[in-house]
């Protein structure tokens, strides 16, 4: 399978508790989004990377959030110190910079969901 | 600012039945939209977009959807359902030019009844 994959799938934590999501891009896409989807929501944009570089954040990402694309391939979310708000389905999307889909579509990965007890 | 408006939060329809799902969006600059799927434990799947040109679209899974610039909406219609249709679907928005987010709707659950 050759989508966007995301690890964990599933992880509980307690408040106060840091995680941390990895996100592997489709290979060869040069941008990489990170959304949250609460429930009974829909995604919400959180930061995107095109290459190494975030370009984008919402004001969504508190100072408690952080994402990383070190080399321009995975990405990493971790969230410090986590609240029960901060429970929610974690999206990460990719795409590619031109060629013929251009870079409209953005392809998603599964999701983690994330449980804070 | 963009912001997307789906009107109904569930649609729940008889199989082989045609099915229309509202979606209206505001924004001040010009916009792409699209439709997305997400079905039980996955990630979304692109249905449709539109870009610029012909107004009616055709997506996937004999799904499609018409801008109209005037009312400022893109609903999505199929003219016979199948089960497997039973998912939530999403209209989302994306500035044509300077940012690359999408700006997603509510999402309605649309459940088709055999």
């Amino acid at each position: 399978d050759t989508g966007v994959s995301q690890d964990p799938r599933h992880k509980i934590t307690k408040r106060g508790q840091n995680v941390t999501f990895r996100c592997d891009p489709i290979s060869e896409h040069n941008r990489l989004y990170w959304y949250r989807q609460t429930l009974g929501q829909g995604p919400e944009f959180l930061t995107y990377f095109q290459n190494e570089a975030q370009l984008e954040k919402s004001r969504l990402l508190s100072d408690r959030f952080s994402a990383e694309r070190p080399k321009g391939s995975f990405s990493t979310l971790e969230i410090q110190r986590t609240e029960q708000g901060d429970s929610a389905m974690y999206l990460c999307a990719s795409n590619p910079v031109g060629g013929r889909a251009g870079d409209y579509e953005q392809f998603f990965g599964p999701g983690t969901r994330l449980t804070v007890l | 600012a963009q912001s997307v408006t789906q009107l109904d939060s569930q649609v729940p329809v008889f199989e082989e039945a045609p099915v229309e799902l509202r979606c209206n969006y505001s924004s001040s600059v010009s916009v792409y939209l699209f439709w997305y799927v997400q079905y039980p434990n996955q990630g979304l799947q692109l249905l449709l977009k539109y870009l610029s040109g012909s107004t009616l679209v055709k997506g996937i899974n004999g799904f499609e959807a018409e801008f109209n610039k005037s009312q400022t909406s893109f609903h999505l219609r199929k003219p016979s359902v199948h089960i497997s249709d039973t998912a939530e679907y999403f209209c989302a928005v994306r500035k044509a030019a300077g940012s690359y987010q999408l700006t997603f709707g509510k999402g309605t659950k649309l459940s088709v009844i055999p």
